[in-house]
């Protein structure tokens, strides 16, 4: 059983298009998150949230819009796509909030725009 | 501002050569999280350890060993008799509560190749 699932695993698009990547993780979890891993492999945070409440937005452009129904659930949508925003996006989720335990990070979703 | 700076590159070895992979990190912060994770050409992300502030204890794991020093803001890995299976990206990281949440600050990530 997969702990932390995104959907889908790969996504090609052209520019200008909306897309969302779905994350669900099984673990009990409160706290989820959103990273973004570069061309370069650099990964950095984009998003927090705590039982469905956003915590952390790092500066990230407002066509990103992360969506949480339930606490098990965290979902991005991204709109006007545009070339620089390929990259993989991981979900994570960790125990609790300010907890310094493991993140546990979802297989990513590699998206290509063109 | 939480730095963590991996300034390995790219390492490549031959199986069953020793390998230390370096990790420096800055922090203001008195008690704070180390974290090594493991990234194989699959993708996914891998957990390996976490290592709080207060405990300056070496940690061995089978082939794969973690040196803490304080002292020199150092948390490096070593990993003993390579494996090809060992072939990943690594990523250092150190966890900073921000806004009452925690975020992990990754390095940039050192890729081993291990050659048959």
């Amino acid at each position: 059983d997969t702990a932390v699932s995104q959907t889908p695993k790969y996504l090609v698009t052209q520019m200008g298009n909306d897309k969302s990547i779905k994350c669900e993780q099984n673990l009990g979890h409160d706290t989820m998150y959103w990273y973004k891993q570069d061309s370069k492999k650099f990964l950095k945070i984009m998003f927090s949230y705590n039982n469905k409440e956003l915590i952390i937005n790092e500066t990230v452009p407002n066509r990103f819009s992360p969506k949480s129904p339930d606490k098990a659930h965290l979902n991005l949508h991204i709109n006007s796509l545009e070339l620089g925003d390929s990259a993989v996006y991981f979900c994570a989720s960790s125990t609790g909030l300010a907890n310094t335990g493991e993140l546990f990070f979802g297989e990513g979703s590699r998206l290509t725009v063109l | 501002a939480q730095k963590v700076t991996q300034a390995q590159t790219e390492i490549s070895v031959v199986e069953k050569e020793d390998v230390t992979l370096d990790c420096v990190y800055e922090t203001r912060d008195t008690t704070y999280y180390l974290f090594w994770y493991k990234q194989p050409p699959s993708g996914e992300l891998v957990f390996l350890i976490r290592r709080n502030s207060f405990d300056e204890q070496n940690e061995i794991s089978g082939r794969y060993s973690w040196n803490f020093q304080k002292s020199t803001s150092s948390f490096n890995f070593t990993i003993t008799a390579s494996q090809v299976v060992d072939s990943a990206v690594y990523f250092c990281a150190l966890s900073e509560v921000l806004q009452g949440a925690q975020k992990l600050v990754f390095g940039q990530g050192t890729r081993l190749t291990i050659n048959p």
